[in-house]
Parts: structure tokens; C-alpha cells; sequence
């Protein structure tokens, strides 16, 4: 069975522009959560969605916005992007309390 | 906001010996899960402790969620050298199962 898959696995971008990741979560899993997590560091919960739904946020500023679509996939949105917005982007699955993760996007803006 | 302390923050290890790490909150949580994550790759989930008290296995890991809720250790008895790497406690309040708070991680290396 295939596990939670993220694209693409790696990105460069330039300051102030956008950027779109992808997450297909693992079949029959209708919850996603996103996560950042900057080098020598533990993951920082973004967004969680769960039916389509936004069911929790975190301390994260507009610029980020996520989406979950019919077949429970999701995309990420990260607008006028920082330098400090260059992380590993962690998609997360699960049908209960102990969520699946993908091997994530590295995003590097410079 | 809630924030997990995670110790210790790195420690080397040499094969054969036990390890111990732990993690401690201000803040009471109703699920905790040990990861571990490999360079280049996602967490993955190791041991997860559903209710106070509970002490679970997994192999040569074991793991206890704290009589307070507000703590969590995990131990690996007889290391060997594919436990290299970060482990991760995480712990999460209510249903919300997916949205977890992650400690700063325990790097494992081996000694030289």
C-alpha cells in the first residue's frame, strides 16, 4: 500500500513569490494536517483538515492556506514568501490518533 | 502556547548500551507518540500511549505516559547502530489526533 506521497520533494523559490505543495494521504484517511519544520527543529503543526474541513490552525500568519479536495488530498499555499519560510513541509494522514507522515518538501527560497 | 521539553538534546551511544530520553509539558495531553526520523525522510511513528499510567513495548523500545499527563520517556535497551538518528516525542490534547505538539527531538549518535 502506498504511504502518504508529497510533491515535489524538493523546490527553490524566490522571496515574495507563492508556492503550492501537494499531499495524497494514505487510502481510506480523511484527515490531513500539514506541518513546517526548520532544520534542528521538531515539526510546527499549520493547518489540519478533516472532510474538507479546516478543523485547527496554528500560529501561522495568513499567508499560509491549505484545501482538501473531494478524494482527501490537499495543497498547501504559502504566499510572498519569506526567507524564513525555507523548511521541510510535513503532510500527515491518519484515521484515528496517530498520524502517518510523508518524507515531505524541501522548500528553499532565496 | 504549549510547548513539550525534550531531553536530552543530543547523547551519543555505543552499541549494546540503554538508552533513556524523556519529555515533559506544562500542559496536560491525552495522547503521546514517540517518532523517529531518519535524514531526508518523515517522522515515523514508533510507540503511542493513549492513557495515563500505560506502559507499551515495541521491541527493544519502550515507552510510559506519565500518572500526570504532563510527562512521557522512552527507553531502547541493547542499542544497535541502525537507532541512530531523531526521535521526536509529540503529544496532542482532546480528539484533535492529528494536531500535535512535537518536542525539540533527542539526536542519537554513536560514539566514535
Amino acid at each position: 500500500d502506498a504511504g502518504v506521497t508529497q510533491s515535489p520533494t524538493h523546490l527553490i523559490k524566490t522571496r515574495g513569490q507563492q508556492v503550492t505543495l501537494r499531499c495524497s494521504p494514505i487510502s481510506g484517511h480523511k484527515s490531513v494536517s500539514w506541518y513546517q519544520q526548520v532544520l534542528g527543529q521538531g515539526p510546527q503543526f499549520i493547518f489540519q483538515y478533516y472532510e474538507k474541513e479546516e478543523r485547527g490552525r496554528g500560529n501561522f500568519p495568513d499567508r499560509f492556506s491549505a484545501r482538501q479536495f473531494p478524494n482527501y488530498s490537499s495543497e498547501l499555499n504559502v504566499n510572498a514568501l519569506l526567507l524564513g519560510d525555507s523548511a521541510l513541509y510535513l503532510c500527515a494522514s491518519s484515521w484515528g490518533t496517530s498520524p502517518t507522515f510523508g518524507s515531505g518538501t524541501r522548500l528553499t527560497v532565496v | 502556547g504549549q510547548q513539550l521539553n525534550q531531553s536530552p538534546q543530543s547523547m551519543f551511544i555505543q552499541e549494546g548500551e540503554d538508552v533513556s530520553m524523556n519529555c515533559t509539558s506544562s500542559s496536560i495531553f491525552n495522547t503521546w507518540l514517540w517518532y523517529k526520523q531518519d535524514p531526508g525522510e518523515g517522522p515515523v511513528l514508533l510507540i503511542a500511549l493513549y492513557k495515563a499510567g500505560e506502559l507499551t513495548s515495541n521491541g527493544r523500545l519502550t515507552a510510559q505516559f506519565g500518572i500526570t499527563r504532563k510527562d512521557s520517556f522512552l527507553n531502547i535497551s541493547a542499542s544497535i547502530p541502525s537507532d541512530v538518528g531523531i526521535y521526536f516525542c509529540a503529544g496532542s490534547v482532546g480528539n484533535a489526533g492529528n494536531m500535535l505538539t512535537f518536542g525539540g527531538g533527542t539526536r542519537l549518535m554513536v560514539k566514535p
